[in-house]
């Protein structure tokens, strides 16, 4: 069984640019959530998916933006880039309903760097 | 929304040692609380959790102890060894928020032969 797959896993962009990062999550996976990680900071939530809708979001200006697919792949965008956006953006799905663990079964993350 | 803490940010321990690292949480309605471990240049995966209904849990030389009256949580490492070492990440959630983790800034955890 395929695991959590995250592309491109390395970009380099310049401020004011966009980026879009892609993720498959594992078959049958129907929820996908979003992190960023840096240095010190952790894993702050990015947002979440299921079913092609929006279900939470995390404190991200709105540049940040993200969509959900009718196969349950995700995209997420950000616009304008900055030079804090430098980060290890990782996707995570998860099972919805009977069978769901609560555990998130994560990629192996894109990493953004921002000059 | 939910606010967890976590401690020590670096542990070092010598090979056979035990290693302990505490988390606590903000939000009574947390009622789900995983840990991750993340190698160097990996992802990010789930070794051990607890819900709100168990106070301890027990994984071989991990384990885990949840007191909601305080709301901590502390993760529990015996006979530590070398491929041990790796950042270790706590995280809360409750109600029905599929997906959405709190986590901790995270433990960098070395274990030294």
């Amino acid at each position: 069984k395929a695991g959590v797959t995250q592309t491109p896993r390395y970009l380099i962009k310049t401020r004011g640019q966009q980026v879009t990062l892609s993720c498959s999550p594992i078959s049958g996976h129907r929820s996908v959530s979003w992190y960023q990680q840096t240095p010190g900071q952790g894993l702050q939530f990015l947002f979440e998916y299921f079913s092609e809708t929006q279900r939470n979001k995390g404190n991200f200006p709105g540049r940040f933006s993200g969509r959900q697919f009718s196969n349950s792949r995700s995209e997420m965008n950000v616009s304008t880039l900055e030079l804090g956006d430098s980060a290890l953006y990782l996707c995570a799905s998860s099972k919805v309903g009977r069978g769901n663990t609560g555990e998130l079964f994560f990629g192996e993350g894109s990493r953004l760097t921002v000059l | 929304g939910e606010n967890v803490e976590q401690h020590p940010s670096t542990l070092s321990v010598q090979e056979g040692d035990s290693a302990v690292i505490k988390c606590t949480y903000s939000d009574s309605a947390s009622n789900y609380f995983p840990w991750y471990k993340q190698e160097l240049g990996k992802r990010p995966q789930l070794i051990i959790d607890i819900r709100s209904n168990v106070g301890e849990k027990k994984d071989q030389r991990i384990a885990v102890t949840l007191n909601k009256t305080a709301k901590h949580f502390s993760l529990h490492i015996t006979e530590t060894q070398p491929e041990d070492s790796a950042v270790y990440f706590c995280a809360a959630s409750g109600g029905s928020t599929l997906g959405r983790l709190y986590f901790g800034r995270g433990t960098q955890l070395t274990v030294w032969p």
